[in-house]
């Protein structure tokens, strides 16, 4: 499964709506986890089963999709927001892929 | 609180051989399935392999399949991976991930270690 991820890096500004993209090459139902990582840090999980919030996770964060195309939204941008995003999919193919990442950076 | 910390990155030349290491703690290590994933420098992220809870299902990518062996002692809540026939190309961050299931086969990252680098050049 191929994944793609649109913008592939964007500009905004602290209290702005973003929205990332990520498509899959064929149908994956809801199984789509969306990361955030900061740089020289681990990533984190922020959203699974492309739209269940992972505990701890602030409410701004949000994802929706099924089959070939999903979002993740933020939907007012904080400076600790400020990180590369990745999509990611797994099945018992077993088939475990990454997206190529969104960078978010300050406007 | 849930920890992972990996061990054994460093400087090896191509061909050469290292073992990585992620030692666990604030879980039950024996019940979850976990997995190694890279990160070259200024790269994206790759998975690089997976195993169940008692070792019976291990899965590698293609990327590594025949140079690097996936482990674990459930009895010392540690996780390992074994490289051999280090190439330049598997110069990356190594991080070591817990896995949390859902759906029908697939899951989700929901713990990583902090990484260590693994360098491959001569």
């Amino acid at each position: 499964i191929q994944m793609t991820q649109s913008p592939s890096s964007l500009s905004a500004s602290v209290g702005d709506r973003v929205t990332i993209t990520c498509r899959t090459s064929q149908t994956i139902s809801n199984y789509l986890n969306w990361y955030q990582q900061k740089p020289g840090k681990a990533p984190k999980l922020l959203i699974y089963a492309a739209s269940s919030l992972q505990s701890g996770v602030p409410s701004r964060f949000s994802g929706d999709g099924s089959g070939t195309v999903f979002t993740l939204t933020v939907s007012s941008l904080q400076p600790e927001d400020f990180a590369t995003y990745y999509c990611q999919h797994s099945d018992s193919t077993p088939s475990v892929t990454f997206g190529p990442g969104t960078k978010v950076d300050i406007k | 609180q849930v920890q992972l910390v990996e061990s054994g990155g460093g400087l090896v030349k191509p061909g050469g051989s290292l073992r990585l290491s992620c030692a666990t703690s604030g879980f039950i290590f024996s019940n979850y399935y976990m997995s190694w994933i890279r990160q070259a420098p200024g790269k994206g992220l790759e998975w690089v392999s997976y195993i169940s809870t008692s070792a019976n299902i291990i899965y590698h990518a293609d990327s590594v399949k025949g140079r690097f062996t996936i482990s674990r002692d459930n009895a010392r809540n540690s996780l390992y991976l074994q490289m051999n026939s280090l190439r330049v190309e598997d110069t990356a961050v190594y991080y070591c991930a817990r896995h949390l299931q859902y759906g029908s086969g697939s899951f989700r990252f929901d713990s990583w270690g902090q990484g260590t680098l693994v360098i491959v050049s001569s």
